[in-house]
């Protein structure tokens, strides 16, 4: 079965930092692009950052670009996002979701069950 | 970047009602178009992916269609469990981005 579990969100201040993980079991993880997706009070889903399989290719959103950084331990099967110089608008769930393929088309197929961060004084 | 707008922004209806939903892409992106079901405090769940391909286990009253810049998704006959959010999300070109939501409330 499938799991993507999330950690580390928390409380935050403004300027403050933080490192989210996502533990990844029942699939081979190595062969898997990978996504952070987050969604704050109330609103809509915002995808915010892509990692390649072997974690060659990198994207982000721009609101993000500069301030956060996703990585990847295929070894440890988990995922990561560090954010640094966190804003209010950062508050969000954030959750990890698989990258999957079809012909030339992609989805996310899988997603954790998120991880709240508030960044607040 | 792409702006995906779906519409309504909500609705109401009944069980074994047929419901449509919306999503209109600002610019063409071939099938690259995928819709989820959103339950309150939980994760988004994958329906339907490239526009028309049911995700393994998601029963067959969903379906999608449409390319280019308009799709639908459509519920045959709405359940119970089917009152929830509904986004749309393209992956033609990075940022991926969703639609901003269908809530489909019981009448």
């Amino acid at each position: 079965e499938v799991q993507l579990v999330e950690s580390g969100g928390d409380l935050v201040q403004p300027g403050g930092s933080l490192r989210l993980s996502c533990a990844a079991s029942g699939f081979t993880f190595r062969t898997y692009s990978m996504n952070w997706v987050r969604q704050a009070p109330g609103k809509g889903l915002e995808w915010v950052s892509y990692v390649s399989s072997s974690g060659n290719t990198i994207y982000y959103v721009d609101s993000v670009k500069g301030r956060f950084t996703i990585s990847r331990d295929n070894a440890r099967n988990s995922l990561y996002l560090q954010m640094n110089s966190l804003r209010d608008e950062d508050t969000a769930v954030y959750y990890c979701a698989r990258h999957n393929t079809h012909g030339s088309t992609t989805y996310f197929d899988y997603w954790g069950q998120g991880t709240l961060v508030t960044v607040s004084s | 970047d792409i702006q995906m707008t779906q519409s309504p922004s909500s609705l109401s209806a009944s069980v074994r009602d047929r419901i449509t939903i919306t999503c209109r892409a600002s610019q063409s992106i071939s099938s690259s178009l995928n819709w989820y079901q959103q339950m309150p405090g939980k994760a988004p769940n994958l329906l339907i992916y490239a526009a028309s391909n049911l995700q393994t286990g998601v029963p067959s009253r969903f379906s999608g269609s449409g390319s280019g810049t308009d799709f639908t998704l459509t519920i045959s006959s709405l359940q119970p469990e089917d009152f929830a959010t509904y986004y749309c999300q393209q992956t033609y070109s990075a940022p991926w981005t969703f639609g901003q939501g269908t809530k489909v409330e019981i009448k």
